[in-house]
């Protein structure tokens, strides 16, 4: 089974600063990495995903992710967050045969003018 | 873009009580799932289902629950007599048949509060 790790359960950032919500995961076989958003009272949205090649990955809204397969990781940074980022994210994988995800807890982002 | 809907967005219900809760997944998706996040932990694994049967569920899928897809566009997911710690949002998802995670699609959720 894989579980999934995130350090953070809320992360408050000024407007336009850089921001990294940490992401750790443990499994014993190969797994693909995801992370969705949640805005209030919406669903879960896909981010970015790593699936193979470049370890680092760009998603939308500007952030993107590093996958470290030696510290197990798949942190999601963005260099300047905007008020819109305000959300709840959820770092999540899914091993290569598997259908399921497994979740972490989830980071709330809180963006403050 | 093509939604996973999913109603109604909030459900209040007596303990023991039956619910339903309803699912479109995209038309051409032949998976389709069932996950629930209890208020302030992680999203769970509750079932999936392909070609008209579970293939695959989670220890918290037990006899009190049920899928079922009645017709060629909904999936639900029944909960039997339902316990306060039901309580929770459940969230619809479904993938098309082509790779690992291409077109898998979550809905927005149902909120279940049973009181």
């Amino acid at each position: 089974a894989q579980s999934v790790t995130q350090l953070d359960s809320q992360v408050p950032v000024f407007e336009e600063a850089p921001v990294e919500l940490r992401c750790n995961y443990s499994s014993s076989v190969s797994v693909y990495l995801f992370w969705y958003v949640q805005y209030p009272n919406q669903g879960l949205q896909l981010l970015l995903k790593y699936l193979s090649g470049s370890t680092l990955v760009k998603g939308i809204n500007g952030f993107e992710a590093e996958f470290n397969k030696s510290q197990t990781s798949f942190h999601l940074r963005k260099p300047s967050v905007h008020i819109s980022d305000t959300a709840e994210y959820f770092c999540a994988v899914r091993s290569y045969t598997g259908n399921q995800f497994y979740f972490g807890t989830g980071t709330s982002l809180t963006v403050i003018p | 873009e093509p939604e996973v809907t999913q109603t109604p967005s909030h459900q209040v219900t007596q303990m023991g009580q039956e619910v339903i809760l309803r699912c479109v997944p995209i038309s051409n998706h032949l998976y389709f799932y069932w996950y629930r996040q209890i208020l302030g932990q992680k999203v769970e694994f509750l079932v999936s289902f392909y070609n008209n049967e579970i293939s695959e569920k989670s220890e918290i899928f037990d006899d009190q629950f049920s899928v079922e897809r009645p017709d060629g566009s909904n999936f639900t997911l029944k909960i039997r007599s339902t316990k306060l710690e039901d309580s929770a949002m459940y969230f619809c998802a479904s993938s098309d048949p082509t790779g690992p995670n291409y077109g898998y699609t979550f809905g927005s959720g149902t909120r279940l509060t049973v009181v």
